[in-house]
């Protein structure tokens, strides 16, 4: 399988900063990578589909790119609503992997 | 409106079965995949098998496979995730989602979870 490794695993920042998040494949994916945003409570929710596509809807300030084994997404301008978990999604293998999840605390 | 809509929340005993669905409407169900994915408490997102209703060609992670089956019915537009003999480290929150294919795959809309509770 492809082990998929998020870094770091949590992060604290403040409104306004500019945040990155990395996912590292254990094998070249290809461009085959997609971000999620979790927040309490809720269903994950898609904002960034193979690798660098914005999900209809969600805000600009979030951004990704990547390609082969390492892939990153920035959000540009934390807003409040953005403190939540993270994780990214290879579809490249017949088996999907996630990775750990990176949590983004308010500092 | 594409809407994932999944069963309610169970409370079990270790070792009885159970079978939670995911009913999919708003958009042609056979067409597109559906995935389940797993969510201990306080843990991450686990991704744990796939299947495509048109034909029911079903992929498992091995960390699943043999622990749980997915299968679906066309006739209700509705995908089933079953444990014939429940444990209690099946606790979690199960999300039902939807693959789609664009230039590679990526999971598009969820259903709001369901929650299981074995104890």
């Amino acid at each position: 399988d492809i082990q998929m490794t998020q870094s770091p695993s949590s992060l604290s920042a403040s409104v306004g900063d500019r945040v990155t998040i990395t996912c590292r494949a254990s094998q070249s994916i290809g461009r085959s990578l997609n971000w999620y945003q979790e927040r309490p409570g809720k269903a994950p929710k898609l904002l960034i589909y193979s690798t660098f596509n914005l999900e209809s809807g969600v805000p600009s300030r979030f951004s990704g790119s990547g390609s082969g084994t390492d892939f990153t997404l920035t959000i540009s301008g934390l807003q409040p609503e953005d403190f939540s978990t993270y994780y990214c999604l290879q579809t490249y293998s017949s088996v999907w992997t996630f990775g750990q999840g990176t949590k983004v605390e308010i500092k | 409106e594409v809407q994932l809509v999944q069963s309610g929340a169970e409370v079990k005993k270790p070792g009885e079965p159970l079978n939670i669905s995911c009913h999919g409407s708003g958009y042609n169900f056979v067409a597109f995949w559906i995935a389940w994915v797993r969510q201990k408490p306080g843990k991450g997102l686990e991704w744990m098998g796939i299947i495509y209703p048109g034909d029911s060609h079903t992929t498992y992670s091995p960390s699943f496979q043999g622990q749980v089956s997915i299968s679906v019915d066309k006739s209700t537009s509705t995908a089933n995730l079953r444990w014939s003999g429940l444990k209690a480290s099946d606790t979690a929150m199960y999300y039902c989602a939807r693959g789609t294919r664009g230039t590679t795959y990526y999971l598009d809309y969820w259903g709001q979870g369901t929650l299981v509770t074995v104890s």
